[in-house]
C-alpha cells in the first residue's frame, strides 16, 4: 500500500522567506510526527500530532516554527523567516498507534540560501 | 531526559561477515520499547528490529537480532552474513511505554566490503 508521502523532495529558499513542508501519512495512521536531521546527524524531534492536537511540540526549536494537522491526515510544517540554520532534511513519520513503530516518509530536503 | 548514545560513528565489515552495533540509552522508566532503523541512501528510515523492555527474549528478524541487557541500558544490533545491501546508517531509538516520541542515537554509518 501507499507510504507516507512528502513534498516537495527538495526545496531552495532565499534566507528570510516562508516555506511549508507537507506529509500525507498512510492512511489509518492517527499519530504523526515531524524529526529534522541535520547532515550527518541523528534525527531531532520537532512535533507530534494525535489526530489534530499536538500533544508534544517540545522539539520546536522557536516561534518560527509551526505545524498543523487537518482532519487527521495531512499535516503541513512552516517554517517562516528561514535561517541558514533551518538547512535540514525534514522528515515526517506515522504510526497507527501507541507501541508500533513509525513509518517514514522520504523527507524533505531544505537548502536556505 | 531520555539519550541514546551510539559510540561507533563508523564500522565496517567484509561481506558475508558478522558486525555488532553498538548502542546504550539512559532511563528510568521500567517499560519502553527499543528499536533499530535502517537509513539508506535514499534517505527513508526502514524499520530493522523492535525490542519490549518487558521481554526478556532477543527479537531476532533473519539475519538482524539484538542483544538486549537491560541493567546494562545496552541494546546492540548483530547482523550476521552481512550483504552488501545492509550498507547504510544505522540508528538505535527509544520510546517511552506511555509517551508516543522516538528519541534516536546519532547514528553509526556501516559499510560492507565486497
Amino acid at each position: 500500500g501507499a507510504g507516507v508521502s512528502q513534498s516537495p523532495s527538495n526545496k531552495v529558499t532565499e534566507k528570510g522567506k516562508d516555506v511549508e513542508l507537507r506529509c500525507d501519512p498512510i492512511s489509518g495512521h492517527t499519530a504523526l510526527y515531524w524529526y529534522r536531521q541535520s547532515l550527518g546527524q541523528g534525527l531531532e524531534f520537532l512535533i507530534y500530532f494525535q489526530g489534530n492536537s499536538a500533544p508534544d511540540k517540545s522539539g520546536l526549536p522557536s516561534d518560527r516554527f509551526s505545524a498543523e494537522r487537518t482532519g487527521g491526515s495531512v499535516s503541513t510544517l512552516t517554517i517562516q523567516r528561514t535561517q541558514q540554520e533551518d538547512s535540514a532534511v525534514y522528515l515526517c513519520a506515522s504510526s497507527p498507534g501507541a507501541g508500533s513503530p513509525l513509518h517514514f516518509g522520504n523527507g524533505t530536503r531544505l537548502t536556505v540560501t | 531526559a531520555q539519550t541514546v548514545t551510539q559510540s561507533q560513528p563508523e564500522m565496517s565489515v567484509q561481506e558475508a561477515e558478522t558486525v555488532t552495533l553498538s548502542c546504550t540509552y539512559d532511563t528510568s522508566e521500567s517499560d519502553y520499547y527499543l528499536f533499530w532503523y535502517k537509513q539508506p541512501p535514499s534517505r527513508q528510515m526502514i524499520l530493522v528490529i523492535r525490542q519490549e523492555a518487558y521481554k526478556q527474549q532477543n527479537a531476532t528478524e533473519n539475519r538482524f537480532s539484538v542483544n538486549f541487557q537491560k541493567a546494562a541500558k545496552s541494546f546492540s544490533l548483530k547482523i550476521s552474513d552481512s550483504q552488501l545491501g545492509d550498507a547504510a546508517m544505522y540508528f538505535c531509538a527509544y520510546r517511552r511505554q506511555v509517551a508516543q516520541k522516538l528519541v534516536f542515537g546519532q547514528g553509526t554509518r556501516l559499510t560492507i566490503n565486497p
